[in-house]
């Protein structure tokens, strides 16, 4: 069975310091992957998306880039995060090049920052 | 462009009542399909349902009910015999039928159930 494992699962960082969250994904092969955001009590916001390894696509402009360096490594990073930066971080995957198209989901990631 | 309203942000319940979250869709496409997806307190998004456009028929899993209803583009969740466990925000979303089609989320309800 799939599994999807995100870290770490809370942070709080300071104004101006750099980022790095992480997403990997088992059982499943060439998957599609997704970085979304969840400010306080609002919904979801998709950030990056991507359907293989060095192929991301930016949903909103901001300070955030994603990376894929491997099959099923997703990578989140800022260089210098702002408040504005605080949210939830979700991490998805979902089948390539799949009918459905039903994403799966991580633990998130809850970032606070200072 | 597909669109997805959950026009209830808040609904709260006791223990026990029957509770209906409304989801309304927009879409071009002929052939999609829906979702709910359920976010506990923990934060982690629980997929509950796929349905997909052409096929109509309700669906009911134990004290959960889906009404899938194409003439009005809903596609409402209802919670028989509500239990404080069921406190979550629930999520609608649509997806194309494109393949890698993204979904389409709606800003969420949260549902209290108070015992």
């Amino acid at each position: 069975s799939q599994t999807i494992h995100q870290w770490p699962a809370t942070l709080v960082q300071p104004v101006g310091s750099p980022l790095s969250l992480e997403c990997t994904v088992e059982g499943t092969s060439n998957p599609n992957l997704y970085w979304y955001r969840q400010a306080a009590g609002r919904g979801l916001q998709l950030l990056f998306y991507s359907v293989g390894i060095g192929q991301i696509s930016s949903e909103v402009p901001q300070n955030l880039s994603a990376s894929r360096p491997q099959d099923r490594q997703f990578i989140l990073s800022s260089k210098k995060l702002l408040l504005s930066d605080s949210g939830f971080y979700l991490c998805a995957w979902s089948t390539s090049g799949g009918v459905y198209n039903e994403q799966f989901f991580g633990p998130g990631t809850r970032l606070t920052v200072l | 462009a597909q669109k997805v309203t959950q026009a209830q942000t808040e609904i709260s319940v006791v223990e026990k009542e029957d509770v209906t979250l409304d989801c309304v869709y927009e879409t071009r496409d002929t052939t999609y399909y829906l979702f709910w997806y359920k976010q506990p307190p923990s934060g982690e998004l629980v997929f509950l349902i796929r349905r997909n456009s052409f096929d109509e028929q309700n669906e009911i899993s134990g004290r959960y009910s889906w009404n899938f209803q194409k003439s009005t583009s809903s596609f409402n969740f209802t919670i028989t015999a509500s239990q404080v466990v069921d406190s979550a925000v629930y999520f609608c979303a649509l997806s194309g039928s494109g393949a890698n089609s993204k979904l389409t989320f709606g800003k969420g309800i949260t549902l209290s159930v108070r015992p």
